[in-house]
């Protein structure tokens, strides 16, 4: 079935820092991918997405390319500041008659400090 | 301002007891979802709705039941058949088609003591 696999966590940076977060999914179909970040006690917002092979997806200084040889989508951002704590979440949208519902990695917690 | 809303945000049970956790929304989606997140497991599916009246089991539905009434609200009721029913509960919306996004609510953490 599907799935995304995402690196193991936590993540622990000092501001400014180079950050990658791993996330690999499972090939059935050309789904669309997806980074969510989760603030602490609130829900998921969409952080950025990408729906094609070799699209990059950006927003607020974070990237990720969607890379169907590899069946991957890094998110990477070049400096990571204090407010970026937070945990993200890889997704893919699901095939089939299921169209549209979205399977999660187990999110990565990101810490940065000053 | 469209959004969903989830409520309460904080919700106290007896075990036992059944408890319906509240979610709307305003953004004229017609898909549902709701998902239990328990720290270190990510998001897992429990019901999910693609259209009004009509609604699919997830990957973890035992001891929990749903309805879909109308086109704006997705309940969820956690009920006394649930073993371990403390977690933090998300409700989220979508609109039907490939390469939507979903929209998520705030949360609501279900505490049984």
């Amino acid at each position: 079935g599907d799935s995304v696999t995402q690196m193991e966590g936590p993540v622990t940076l000092s501001e400014e820092a180079f950050l990658t977060i791993n996330c690999t999914y499972t090939a059935t179909g050309y789904p669309s991918l997806f980074w969510y970040v989760q603030y602490p006690g609130e829900g998921l917002q969409l952080l950025l997405k990408a729906t094609k092979a070799d699209d990059k997806g950006s927003n607020k200084g974070f990237e990720a390319t969607y890379r169907k040889e590899t069946t991957s989508f890094h998110l990477e951002k070049g400096s990571v500041q204090v407010s970026d704590s937070a945990v993200y979440f890889c997704a893919r949208e699901a095939g089939g008659t299921s169209y549209g519902k979205l399977t999660f990695g187990q999110g990565t917690i990101l810490t940065v400090h000053p | 301002d469209g959004g969903i809303t989830q409520s309460p945000k904080y919700l106290f049970r007896k075990e036992g007891q059944n408890v319906t956790l509240s979610c709307e929304q305003n953004l004229n989606h017609d898909a549902m979802y709701w998902y239990r997140q328990d720290p270190g497991q990510g998001l897992r599916l429990i019901y999910y709705s693609q259209i009004v009246n009509d609604f699919q089991k997830g990957d973890i539905a035992e001891g929990y039941s749903v309805s879909r009434e109308k086109k704006e609200s997705f309940p969820l009721t956690v009920t006394s058949a649930q073993k371990n029913p403390t977690a933090f509960y998300l409700c989220a919306s979508q609109k039907t088609g490939m390469n939507t996004e979903a929209f998520f609510g705030q949360g609501t953490r279900l505490t049984v003591v």
